[in-house]
């Protein structure tokens, strides 16, 4: 059972620099979304999904951008790097219902020098 | 708009002692209220979950968590931990009015149990 596979588990970039953290799922779950954790304010909802081709904003959106043209994928890109973008970026599936429980991957470590 | 407040940072304790962790949330819509743990390097794992009914929920690996509504609270127990139970807990809310589940997360506690 593979779940929510993020990819890749570490990068170093330099400010200003461009990348993607893939996200791909396996369970047909409609709803994807991204968060970032810091040290001190636990998880913030970056921006989510809630099928293909539909995309929305969360709480911290601002220097990320989403798309999502299949079920199984929901790439997040930084278009320019920043210092403040060093984190750790979790992405998370789950069934329609706000009753049912959200599948994370493993994460991906990400620091912006 | 919804908030989780979780006041302890870091909770030690030794082991087969009992432990909580404490949890209190505010929302203007009623809310589903979850606990999550994430051991070392790696994601969130659902513990537990208050949906409706009875208002004590039980995990499979000996966790309880009480929703006491008019004290706006989700407290998480253990009457006896083990180090295996080293983790971070995370509470969190999602409002029940948005068909999808919209997690909003405390600041998590790191449970540090030593011998």
């Amino acid at each position: 059972n593979a779940g929510v596979t993020q990819t890749p588990k570490f990068q170093v970039l330099k400010t200003g620099q461009s990348m993607t953290l893939q996200c791909a799922q396996d369970m047909n779950h409609e709803y994807m979304s991204w968060y970032r954790q810091d040290p001190g304010m636990g998880l913030r909802l970056i921006h989510y999904s809630v099928g293909a081709g539909i995309t929305d904003q969360g709480e911290v959106p601002n220097g990320y951008n989403v798309s999502r043209s299949t079920t199984e994928d929901f790439p997040l890109r930084l278009l320019s790097a920043a210092p403040s973008q060093t984190s750790v970026y979790f992405c998370a599936s789950s069934s329609t219902g706000g009753n049912q429980p959200q599948h994370f991957g493993d994460g991906t470590r990400l620091s912006i020098l | 708009a919804q908030s989780v407040t979780q006041l302890d940072s870091q909770v030690p304790v030794f082991e087969e002692a009992p432990v909580e962790l404490r949890c209190n949330y505010s929302s203007s819509v009623s809310v589903y209220l979850f606990w999550y743990v994430q051991y070392p390097n790696q994601g969130l794992q659902l513990l537990l979950k208050y949906l409706s009914g009875s208002t004590l929920v039980e995990s499979i690996n000996g966790f309880e968590a009480e929703f006491n509504k008019s004290q706006t609270s989700f407290h998480l127990r253990k009457p006896s931990v083990h180090i295996s139970d080293t983790a971070e807990y995370f509470c969190a809310v999602s409002p029940m009015n948005t068909g999808f589940q919209k997690l909003v997360f405390g600041t998590g506690t790191r449970l540090l149990v030593s011998p």
